[in-house]
């Protein structure tokens, strides 16, 4: 079945700078790439998403970007703010609307 | 505005008792799905349907069963509970959002201790 490997674990930035979270998936046949934000106590929300006929995809201040010959996609957040403190996960799926598996998350802390 | 629910939001019980985590929505969705989440392993399938009559095992299944009673009701039951049970419980379904995708929506999670 399909892995999905997540790193960092935890990232520490200074408000104003950017962050950049790394996945890796292993079956080459997923097509779906989500971005899920946990705020503390809440469920997860999908913020971005991104399938393998797309290279990048932006939205404000996020951008995802995947290179499937690698099997990598990456969550990228420029002039990070207090408010984009939160767990990250990325996930991996066969299609949108199907199961999904997700990495182990990224806790991303925003310091002002 | 239509949503994905759970009950209950807590619960601790003992070892060796039943319990039952109860899921609900209003999108009109087909698709719903249980996940655990344990701190640094992110979100694991626990089972998933597809339709009222499709039941599928996710990657931890074990000691775990589920129902689905409805297209609106997807019930998880933990028939024997285990202290290795503690963990945030979420239910999800999938289907079109704001966005245009066809992306999964969470329900508010069950934080289940076993004692």
């Amino acid at each position: 079945g399909e892995n999905v490997e997540q790193h960092p674990s935890t990232l520490s930035v200074q408000e104003g700078d950017s962050a950049v979270i790394k996945c890796t998936y292993s079956d080459s046949a997923s097509n779906y790439f989500p971005w899920y934000k946990q705020e503390l106590g809440k469920r997860p929300q999908l913020i971005i998403d991104i399938r393998s006929n797309v290279g990048e995809k932006k939205d404000q201040r996020i951008a995802v970007t995947l290179n499937k010959t690698a099997k990598h996609f990456s969550l990228h957040i420029t002039e990070t703010q207090p408010e984009d403190s939160a767990v990250y996960f990325c996930a991996a799926s066969l299609a949108a609307g199907n199961k999904l598996t997700f990495g182990g998350g990224t806790r991303v802390l925003v310091k002002p | 505005d239509a949503d994905v629910t759970q009950t209950p939001r807590n619960r601790i019980t003992k070892t060796g008792k039943r319990i039952m985590l109860e899921c609900s929505q209003t999108k009109g969705h087909d698709r719903m799905y249980w996940y655990r989440q344990d701190p640094g392993l992110g979100l694991r399938l626990i089972y998933y349907s597809f339709d009222v009559k499709d039941i599928n095992k996710g990657e931890i299944s074990d000691g775990y069963s589920v129902s689905r009673q409805a297209q609106a009701k997807f019930s998880l039951s933990l028939e024997s509970a285990i202290p290795n049970q503690t963990a945030l419980y979420f239910c999800a379904t999938s289907g079109i959002g704001t966005s245009g995708s066809n992306e999964q929506f969470f329900g508010p999670g069950t934080r289940l201790t076993v004692l």
